[in-house]
């Protein structure tokens, strides 16, 4: 299996100010025959469900803000929210679907 | 409206039985991969069962032999059989259809207690 793994676990950040979430796997998730890495990212809010931000590792899921982004490529993936606002409060998953089973990372929670 | 909405979470005793619904509004599950994924409380996200749009499935190591994923395509709706259930299985299980091997619309979730 994938470990996919995460930091830091937690990190709390002013408001307005930039928040940096990174993710690695124990493998690369990088699909050479389509240049594609098989990442997403997921916020999850206190009691909701989780809600898909970013997919193919930096693509934006439609709907969500663009101060939300993501990058990497291989084995090394960075979730970065340019300017926190008080609704960003939630812990972060990155998943990896290169391989089954599908994996995710333990999470990440940012606080203000 | 695209949703899904689960049901038929509650309190068993280990080595119990329950089934899950996941009933799907404004597209078709027999047409899309659909998955459980579980949440222990205060954990992360665990991926348990997949069922794809030809009926093939997979399970997790965890819950292989023990669950069984299935769907009625009359009612537009997905189930998760499970038996033999341990204290370990208890979480909230929610419903996720796939894009591609990722999830793009979850359910609420429905909480599943294993205790004596």
């Amino acid at each position: 299996d994938i470990v996919v793994t995460q930091s830091p676990d937690s990190l709390a950040v002013s408001l307005g100010e930039r928040a940096t979430i990174n993710c690695k796997s124990s493998q690369s998730v990088f699909y050479s025959s389509n240049s594609k890495n098989y990442l997403a990212w997921y916020q999850q809010k206190p009691g909701q469900p989780p809600k898909l931000l970013i997919y193919w590792a930096s693509t934006r899921e439609s709907g969500v803000p663009d101060r939300f982004s993501g990058s990497g490529s291989g084995t090394d993936f960075t979730l970065t929210i340019s300017s926190l606002q008080a609704e960003d409060v939630a812990v972060y998953y990155c998943q990896q679907y290169y391989n089954t089973p599908i994996t995710f990372g333990p999470g990440t929670k940012v606080d203000v | 409206e695209v949703q899904l909405v689960e049901s038929g979470g509650g309190l068993v005793q280990p080595g119990g039985s329950l089934r899950l619904s996941c009933a799907a509004s404004g597209f078709t599950v027999s047409s899309k991969y659909m998955n459980w994924v579980r949440q222990a409380p205060g954990k992360g996200l665990e991926w348990v069962s997949a069922i794809f749009s030809s009926g093939n499935t997979d399970y997790a190591d965890s819950v292989k032999g023990r669950f069984t994923i299935s769907r009625d395509n009359s009612k537009n709706t997905l189930y998760l059989h499970m038996n033999s259930l341990r204290v370990e299985d208890t979480a909230v299980y929610y419903c996720a259809r796939e894009a591609a091997r990722y999830f793009d619309l979850w359910g609420r979730g429905t909480l599943v207690t294993v205790s004596s």
